[in-house]
């Protein structure tokens, strides 16, 4: 099976500049999620999806980020426009009922 | 927002130490679960406990939901370098909501 995919795996960008993520979810699973993680932290939570709705997006930053999932399958995220504090790992995550399968992530460097 | 803490945040020992991890909240969890990351790599999933005072048991990891479902704990015995990697608690809550905690970072000296 397939699991997420996330795109690109790297990315380097000065402050101000705009960032797009992308993530393509397992086959099947209606939930998905994007959570940032800073060094040294946990996972938090940006945004939750079900299906092409969103569930909870309460602790993401409107006022710079913003992220669809466009017939309920793959998603994006961006960023516009990127401050230092946005450097981190963006990790996107479908689930199963209660069981989530993370991608690898996108690590930001913003400079 | 549920408020996971967990103890300690970092963990250094020899292979063949046993050690425990802990995870601790002020709130009632429906269900929690325990995932293992490791360097350039997402959060996998080890276990899920859903029912308070459950214990449950992946080769060396023992995996306990407190009796009030506010707290579990992880236990290796026998640690080995393979067990390295950052240790994340996860509460799950309202509709596939999941929080994590800011995790263990443990390694596993040779």
């Amino acid at each position: 099976e397939a699991g997420v995919a996330q795109s690109p795996r790297y990315k380097i960008i000065e402050k101000r500049q705009s960032v797009a993520f992308w993530c393509n979810p397992i086959s099947g699973h209606a939930t998905l999620y994007w959570y940032q993680q800073i060094l040294g932290q946990g996972p938090k939570l940006l945004i939750q999806f079900q299906n092409n709705g969103v569930v909870d997006d309460s602790q993401l930053p409107k006022d710079r980020f913003s992220a669809e999932r466009l017939k309920g399958v793959d998603s994006t995220l961006k960023i516009q426009p990127a401050k230092l504090e946005d450097s981190a790992v963006y990790l996107c995550a479908s689930a199963d009922r209660e069981k989530l399968f993370f991608g690898s992530g996108t690590q930001l460097s913003v400079l | 927002t549920q408020l996971l803490e967990q103890s300690p945040q970092f963990l250094s020992i020899q292979e063949g130490e046993n050690l425990t991890v802990y995870c601790n909240s002020s709130s009632v969890f429906s269900s929690l679960q325990w995932y293992r990351q490791e360097p350039g790599e997402g959060p996998v999933l080890l276990v899920t406990v859903v029912t308070g005072g459950e214990v449950k048991k992946l080769k060396r990891l023992t995996f306990q939901f407190g009796d009030a479902r506010k707290d579990s704990s992880l236990h290796i015995t026998a640690a080995q370098p393979g067990d390295t990697g950052l240790y994340l608690c996860a509460a799950l809550w309202g509709y596939q909501k999941v929080t994590f905690g800011i995790g263990t970072k443990l390694q596993v000296i040779p």
